[in-house]
């Protein structure tokens, strides 16, 4: 079983939609939790932390269950400029790496 | 833009060769991490450096090592290159006593022919 696990997608949506994406973990001693986006050949870049209480920052939600393993982003009113791949990504703690899902792709269409 | 830089961008050898890439950490930053990410692909760890000592590593041969210098730059070498190392290298750094956000470098694309 993969330690970070994404669906690849893509999620295709038209501008204003909502989208969410889900992600699970296999490590339960997992503290720390991000999403990142990627741009077409570019480098990963820090959306938000992921936090137990849930966490919002503008149109973007994230959402953490720990008893689930299960992590979420929500996209509210998405931009064409939202068209990216989002990462999934837990740290781990004792080397402090970070851990990848696959990511999602996602393309929002005018 | 983060800070964090590397170098080459871009970089073609063929199969047996060896290549060295470069990662200049965020000022304040002491500890850098290596990644490789094949297309398709999440980024996959391969080391980690603090205070000039390998930290961690992850699922790669030896013919994959690194240095980290006193300024807290640092080299990535792979030996007898393969096929399968084509793929985009980063480096990531933070400051280990002040938190856990790491920033990447922009990547070098390696091609193997």
């Amino acid at each position: 079983r993969k330690e970070v696990e994404q669906d690849p997608g893509p999620f295709n949506v038209p501008e204003g939609a909502t989208v969410a994406f889900n992600c699970t973990y296999s490590n339960s001693a997992s503290q720390s939790f991000f999403w990142y986006r990627q741009d077409c050949r570019k480098e990963p870049k820090l959306l938000m932390s992921v936090y137990s209480s849930g966490n919002e920052d503008g149109r973007f939600t994230a959402q953490l269950n720990r008893a689930s393993q299960y992590i979420s982003l929500l996209i509210r009113d998405s931009k064409l400029s939202d068209s990216a791949t989002y990462l999934c990504v837990v740290l781990d703690t004792g080397f402090q790496k970070l851990v990848f899902g696959t990511g999602t792709r996602l393309l929002v269409s005018p | 833009e983060t800070g964090v830089t590397q170098s080459p961008t871009h970089l073609i050898k063929t199969r047996g060769q060896q290549v060295t890439l470069r990662c200049s950490s965020q000022s304040g930053h002491n500890t850098v991490s290596w990644y490789q990410q094949a297309l398709g692909q999440g980024p996959q760890f391969i080391f980690q450096y603090y205070r000039e000592e390998e930290n961690g590593r992850g699922n790669f041969p030896p013919r994959f090592s690194g240095l980290q210098f006193p300024n807290y730059s640092s080299e990535l070498n792979v030996n007898a290159l393969e096929l399968d190392d084509s793929a985009l290298y980063l480096c990531a750094t933070h400051d280990r006593r002040g938190g856990e956000t790491q920033y990447f470098g922009p990547g070098t694309r390696l091609l193997v022919l």
